[in-house]
């Protein structure tokens, strides 16, 4: 079975700064994903970026970049450059590749200070 | 891309009656959806995995006779509540997977929000 735990229910950012979320997993298998979602006021669930689990480089979307430490099974996601837009619950979901559903994580959700 | 619709957005039924949530791949197949509940605050837990055109595949502790889900055609999933109680309200979003992606993304709906008098 895998788990994902994210160990921070809140954090919070002044705007423009660089905010690290943290989350880490636990699974036996070797071919995974990774990924962040956000989850604004509006409830939408959106992504954020994605990780191939058999990729060592780690994935950048614009402001967003993860540091991926397989070893350690750590999944963090970096913000940078902070926007009040950014303000949301993130979750973060571990997927076996073939295996379809997702195990999400507890949350942590972000304020922004202007 | 990747747009994935739900209706109704809101939905309030009194006690015992059913109710159906459309869930749908506007622009993009899917032959496997997802549906999910969040409470409030909450993280999102998994009911069942809808396979279009077998039967859906029902998380641990999820009745399947209380929540009947049908995946009819490659765009469209629908779950449908049935004798609706209080205990059933909550917020229920549905996600697809594009068939033809490997990527194992899946792409959620803006959930429908249900609240049972």
């Amino acid at each position: 079975a895998q788990t994902v735990t994210q160990s921070q229910p809140e954090m919070s950012v002044q705007e423009a700064e660089t905010v690290t979320l943290s989350c880490t997993y636990d699974t036996s298998e070797s071919d995974y994903y990774l990924f962040w979602y956000k989850q604004p006021p509006s409830r939408q669930m959106i992504l954020v970026i994605r990780q191939e689990a058999y990729k060592q480089q780690n994935a950048t979307e614009n402001r967003f970049s993860v540091n991926f430490q397989k070893a350690a099974k750590s999944f963090s996601l970096k913000i940078s450059d902070s926007q009040l837009g950014d303000a949301a619950m993130y979750f973060c979901a571990c997927g076996r590749i073939g295996a379809q559903k997702l195990v999400f994580g507890q949350g942590t959700r972000l304020t922004i200070n202007p | 891309g990747a747009v994935v619709s739900q209706h109704p957005s809101r939905v309030i039924c009194k006690s015992g009656t059913s109710v159906k949530i459309e869930c749908r791949s506007l622009d993009f197949q899917a032959t496997t959806m997802f549906w999910y509940r969040q409470f409030p605050k909450q993280s999102l837990m998994l009911m069942a995995t809808s396979n279009e055109g077998s039967k859906a595949t029902y998380e641990q502790g999820v009745e399947k006779d209380k929540f009947l889900i049908n995946h009819a055609s490659l765009t469209l999933s629908t779950l449908t509540v049935t004798s609706a109680h209080p205990e059933d309200s909550s917020f229920y979003i549905c996600s697809a997977r594009d068939a033809r992606s490997e990527q194992e993304t899946q792409y959620f709906g803006p959930g429908t929000r249900l609240l049972v008098l």
